[in-house]
């Protein structure tokens, strides 16, 4: 069974717009949903991260959106740029326990 | 660069073999996590060390064993090898013990024919 559900499995968005990514989860036990950034050939990188008593958190262009009664978050990319062209995985984790990833999201800007 | 290091970059094998996967952390790193990644079943996590000592176990099947030395570094060890087991293994670290910000290597992209 799929602990984290991710989409779309892919996106493609003109040169700043909006990129929004969605995923859900089923295990109320989580308490840290990361997402990260991959390039190919590369390994993913830590992109922003939220806990489950905070609704939203921005770091420059990314904002994490949380919404805890419908078990649910999701990725802003704000201003989109061909730089942000990557692959996206969000994350759900219990502390020193489990930790399930989404299928990603493959993120295509064009200019 | 993350800092995490992990050797080989490539590895080329047979059914039936075995392999092993060798991953440095990042300098003053006690956790290190290993994670599988496949095109059809996305990034798995396997397993977790932390300062030697097994911390948490994903999806790791029983052919598989891990384990991290007391220099930190960590061996990930593949055994009967199947055409399924062909993926990406990433290595990450972190500092705790808990779900710390990971740090991803490059991968060791395995083959196995």
């Amino acid at each position: 069974q799929q602990q984290v559900k991710q989409s779309p499995q892919s996106l493609i968005v003109q040169k700043g717009g909006i990129s929004i990514i969605n995923c859900a989860y089923e295990n109320t036990a989580f308490d840290y949903f990361p997402w990260y950034q991959q390039f190919p050939g590369k390994g993913p990188a830590l992109l922003i991260a939220i806990r489950p008593d905070v609704s939203e958190k921005k770091e420059g262009r990314f904002t994490i959106s949380f919404n805890k009664s419908a078990k649910q978050f999701s990725l802003h990319i704000m201003d989109s740029q061909p730089g942000d062209s990557a692959t996206y995985f969000c994350a759900a984790i219990r502390t020193g326990n489990q930790f399930y990833f989404g299928t990603g999201t493959s993120l295509t800007v064009i200019p | 660069d993350s800092g995490v290091t992990q050797t080989p970059k490539h590895l080329i094998t047979a059914t039936g073999q075995r392999v092993t996967l060798r991953c440095s952390p990042r300098s003053g790193d006690l956790s290190v996590y290993w994670y599988q990644q496949s095109l059809d079943q996305g990034l798995q996590f396997l397993i977790q060390y932390y300062n030697g000592e097994e911390r948490a176990k994903g999806n790791i099947l029983e052919r598989f064993s891990a384990q991290q030395f007391p220099d930190l570094h960590s061996e990930l060890n593949l055994s009967s090898l199947e055409l399924g087991d062909s993926a990406l293994y990433f290595c990450a670290s972190s500092t705790g013990q808990g779900h710390n910000e990971q740090y991803f290597g490059p991968g060791t992209r395995l083959t196995v024919t």
